[in-house]
């Protein structure tokens, strides 16, 4: 089975641009998260989707947005990019299904974003 | 208040000793699922354990374990026979609500291991 892939890996944006990073869940998968790593507030939660729905969000500004796909490969959007913004963005998918029991999270390799 | 605390600084470990990684956690929901991941210095984050909170037993994958302590809110994880892949960050996290609810994990800052030979 192949493993969560990102696009792209590395990319690098001005002020005041905008960007937009893909995420591909593993097979029958349909629930993809995205994260944002810095330094300086670790690794915090964006949003979620399950099923082309936007499912649970983050403490974020709606510069940031994201959408998911039939296939339930997902997309983030980050408009009007901040200095700040420079991070490692990571998604996760994992089955999202229902039940008390074992849900793993299965993280790709992240796209580094570096604002000029 | 903090969901996930991992307070230790940097960790050294002799290559073949065990070494304990601590977390603790706070919530009022009693259903919960709480992770452990690596971090290499490439990036990407690599699952090693899952515990949730219904569960009897401890889980252990191979070298690691995880020392669940429910009253105190601890989940430990111990990794024995400590190897020079090792060094890296680890992280501790934890999902609220059962499973199917959300996604969503609450990530500890993380704790650097270092393994010496």
């Amino acid at each position: 089975k192949a493993g969560v892939t990102q696009t792209p890996r590395y990319l690098i944006k001005t002020r005041g641009q905008q960007v937009t990073l893909s995420c591909s869940p593993i097979s029958g998968h349909r629930s993809v998260s995205w994260y944002q790593q810095t330094p300086g507030q670790g690794l915090q939660f964006l949003f979620e989707y399950f099923s082309e729905t936007q499912r649970n969000k983050g403490n974020f500004p709606g510069r940031f947005s994201g959408r998911q796909f039939s296939n339930s490969r997902s997309e983030m959007n980050v408009s009007t990019l901040e200095l700040g913004d420079s991070a490692l963005y990571l998604c996760a998918s994992s089955s999202g299904a229902g039940g008390l029991s074992y849900n793993e999270q299965f993280f790709g390799p992240g796209t580094r974003l570096t604002v000029l | 208040a903090q969901k996930i605390t991992q307070t230790q600084p940097g960790m050294f470990v002799q290559e073949k000793e065990a070494v304990t990684l601590d977390c603790t956690y706070d919530t009022s929901d009693p259903s919960y699922g709480l992770f452990w991941y690596k971090q290499p210095s490439s990036g990407e984050m690599i699952f090693l354990i899952y515990q949730g909170s219904y569960d009897q037993q401890n889980a252990t994958e191979g070298r690691y374990s995880l020392n669940f302590q429910k009253a105190r809110k601890s989940a430990n994880l111990v990794i024995s026979a400590s190897q020079l892949g090792d060094s890296a960050m680890y992280f501790c996290a934890m999902r609220e609500g059962g499973a199917g609810a959300n996604s969503k994990l609450t990530f500890g800052k993380g704790i650097t291991l270092s393994v010496r030979p």
